[in-house]
């Protein structure tokens, strides 16, 4: 039973340096969203999926491009990262559709980038 | 734009006293109201959710929370804390029709002392 499962769950990474993030769910949701959490400032929306084959921009998204891949994955790419990126990073998946859905969260990434 | 204001970063407690943790909310529309716990190097677990109907909310571990619209609060509490509720907890809001979005507070780091 995984749930959400994100990889890696560490990266460090040099400032220029571009990689994607990864995130997976089984739980058959439509919705799926990319949020980053800095010290002080909770959970903020990046990127998110209302279904497959739609994204759109949440709070903070520059810097950040995502791909629905398929209904299971949703990824998050840094072209070009900076070290204000440098955060935890969680991806989120719901069932969608109706607001009363709670979100299923994975277990986060942790990237450094120096 | 809904908001979620959480007072007290940090909260200490004794074991077995009464935890009270506080959320504000701000929404032009009747808000879902969630709270979400978060142990250290995990990602977020449900604890309880309030979408329509009755406004004391129970979830699990013994935590509830009560939606008051006059004073735009959902305060969480337990009557008695445990050394496991040592945790970050988040506030959050959704709104109907905005694509189950998430909008977190800051969070409370809760320390459970003997």
């Amino acid at each position: 039973n995984a749930g959400v499962t994100q990889t890696p769950k560490f990266q460090v990474l040099k400032t220029g340096q571009s990689m994607t993030l990864q995130c997976a769910q089984d739980m058959n949701h439509n919705s799926m969203y990319w949020y980053r959490q800095d010290p002080g400032m909770g959970l903020r929306l990046i990127y998110y999926s209302a279904s497959e084959g739609t994204t759109d921009k949440g709070e903070v998204p520059n810097g950040y491009n995502v791909s629905r891949l398929n209904k299971r994955e949703f990824s998050l790419r840094l072209e070009s990262a900076a070290p204000s990126q440098t955060s935890v990073y969680f991806c989120a998946s719901t069932l969608g559709g109706q607001n009363n859905q709670p979100q299923h969260f994975g277990d986060g990434t942790r990237l450094s980038i120096l | 734009a809904q908001s979620v204001t959480q007072l007290g970063s940090h909260v200490s407690v004794s074991e077995g006293a009464l935890v009270l943790l506080r959320c504000n909310y701000s929404s032009s529309v009747p808000p879902y109201l969630f709270w979400y716990v978060q142990y250290p190097n995990q990602g977020l677990q449900l604890l309880l959710k309030y979408t329509t109907g009755a406004t004391l909310v129970k979830g699990i571990n013994g935590f509830e929370a009560e939606f008051k619209k006059s004073e735009t609060s959902f305060h969480l509490t337990k009557p008695s804390a445990h050394m496991s509720d040592a945790a970050e907890y988040f506030c959050a809001v959704s709104i109907p029709g905005g694509g189950n979005k998430l909008t977190f507070g800051t969070g409370t780091q809760l320390k459970v002392e003997l």
